[in-house]
């Protein structure tokens, strides 16, 4: 079975640093892919960010980053440059490589961007 | 905007209406998933169609009836809900349903109340 952990419920940051959001996973599979998702207050779900078990540079998009550590089976999603905008609940989500894949997500980790 | 359209945004029923939730994508997508949220908690899968048939349906009450008219269209029929059905139903696509590289693109949610 796979598993996602968000240990955060929620986060504060100063408007214009940097927040890491952590999120760490459980599978037994060797090819699987890590996504992440943010939800304003709106309810609407947006794709960030994704990785791949294969790939081997962290992945990138515009302000987010994924910290891929796949030997501690970590994923965290690196925030630079925090915006007021920014604040919304931020779920961790995987699929794997197999069959019927459902998306697998975490708890989720709320995330509020101080000025 | 997104690239998933769901209509309506709202909507209010009560116990003994029949209505429908309607989404659309234009992304030649070919796996089309419905969500169900509740507040503060991730979104649950309810259901997952890939080339307009029904492959996955995670136990869900024959209260809710999903319809795939076509690759573009997915419809979730309600009919007799209960109160504790009250939440914000996701409608997702896919390019495939198998692939773990393949991110879920969401639309903005229909927030249902019944009452």
């Amino acid at each position: 079975a796979q598993k996602i952990t968000q240990t955060q419920p929620g986060m504060f940051v100063q408007e214009k640093e940097a927040v890491t959001l952590d999120c760490t996973y459980d599978t037994s599979d060797q090819s699987y892919g890590l996504f992440w998702y943010k939800q304003p207050s709106s309810g609407e779900m947006i794709f960030l960010i994704y990785q791949g078990s294969y790939d081997e540079q962290n992945a990138t998009e515009g302000r987010y980053s994924l910290n891929f550590q796949k030997a501690r089976k970590s994923a965290n999603l690196v925030i630079s440059a925090s915006q007021l905008g920014d604040s919304a609940m931020y779920f961790c989500a995987m699929r794997r490589n197999s069959g019927n894949t459902p998306l697998v997500f975490g708890k989720g980790t709320r995330l509020s961007v101080i000025a | 905007d997104t690239e998933v359209t769901q209509t309506p945004k709202h909507l209010v029923m009560g116990m003994t209406n029949k209505k429908s939730l309607k989404c659309e994508q234009h992304m030649g997508h070919r796996a089309m998933y419905w969500y169900k949220q509740k507040a503060k908690k991730p979104p649950e899968l309810m259901f997952v169609y890939s080339y307009e048939k029904l492959s996955i349906n995670e136990s869900v009450p024959s209260r809710f009836s999903p319809e795939c008219p076509n690759s573009s269209l997915l419809n979730l029929h309600l009919h007799a809900l209960q109160p504790e059905d009250s939440a914000l139903y996701l409608c997702a696509s896919s390019q495939d349903q198998g692939g773990y590289n393949s991110p879920l693109h969401f639309g903005n949610g229909t927030r249902l109340t019944v009452t």
